[in-house]
């Protein structure tokens, strides 16, 4: 079974451009994660999508990051623009459906300069 | 607002030694905690998980121990070897809600 797919790997960017980052969940995995784990620090979510439908979206800082999930199966996760302290990993989960394990990506190292 | 904290930040355990990591939680609606094993360049990956209906739960050289009244829960990883040198998160959920993580746990297993 193929897992949590996610890309790039890493990026660099310059504060104030924007940057992206893709996943592609477990094939069947309804319920969708995105998370960003700060270096020394444990993940935190940002987003929860069930399907296309965003379940929590409290965490997300809604003036510059912004997530979509089409069709219920790949997502994509946008900052614009970048800061200093968005230098972090974004991991990128899926669970069967919400009250199942979640499976993380490699996650996109995210460097802000 | 940390909803899980986990101690010790990080840990030495000489080969064949007990590794003990501790969380302690606040909300009494988690019910659900599992424990994340991360190695450098990777996603954290499931190492086993436990629901507050039971006090305990092991699976080979690793247990959860769970303390519902004092709202605490450890891992225990007995015979520990250098291959099990990672970080390691606690986590808690509610129903299906996204995992709220500690901090993580450096362990190094030496030699």
């Amino acid at each position: 079974e193929a897992g949590v797919a996610q890309s790039p790997r890493y990026k660099i960017i310059e504060k104030r451009q924007s940057v992206a980052f893709w996943c592609n969940p477990i094939s069947g995995h309804a319920t969708l994660y995105w998370y960003q784990q700060i270096l020394g620090q444990g993940p935190k979510l940002l987003i929860q999508f069930q399907n296309n439908g965003v379940v929590d979206d409290s965490q997300l800082p809604k003036d510059r990051f912004s997530a979509e999930r089409l069709k219920g199966v790949d997502s994509t996760l946008k900052i614009q623009p970048a800061k200093l302290e968005d230098s972090a990993v974004y991991l990128c989960a899926s669970s069967l459906t919400a009250r199942f394990i979640q499976y993380f990506g490699a996650g996109t190292r995210l460097s802000v300069l | 607002q940390q909803q899980v904290k986990q101690s010790p930040q990080s840990l030495i355990v000489q080969k064949g030694g007990i590794s003990i990591i501790n969380c302690a939680y606040e909300n009494t609606a988690f019910d659900y905690f599992p424990w994340y094993q991360q190695f450098p360049g990777k996603g954290p990956a499931l190492l086993i998980a436990i629901r507050p209906d039971v006090s305990e739960k092991k699976e080979g050289r690793f247990t959860i121990s769970f303390n519902k009244s004092a709202k605490q829960f450890s891992l225990h990883i007995m015979d520990s070897q250098p291959g099990d040198s990672a970080t390691y998160f606690c986590a808690a959920s509610n129903s299906g809600y996204a995992l709220n993580f500690g901090k993580g746990t450096s362990l190094l297993v030496t030699p």
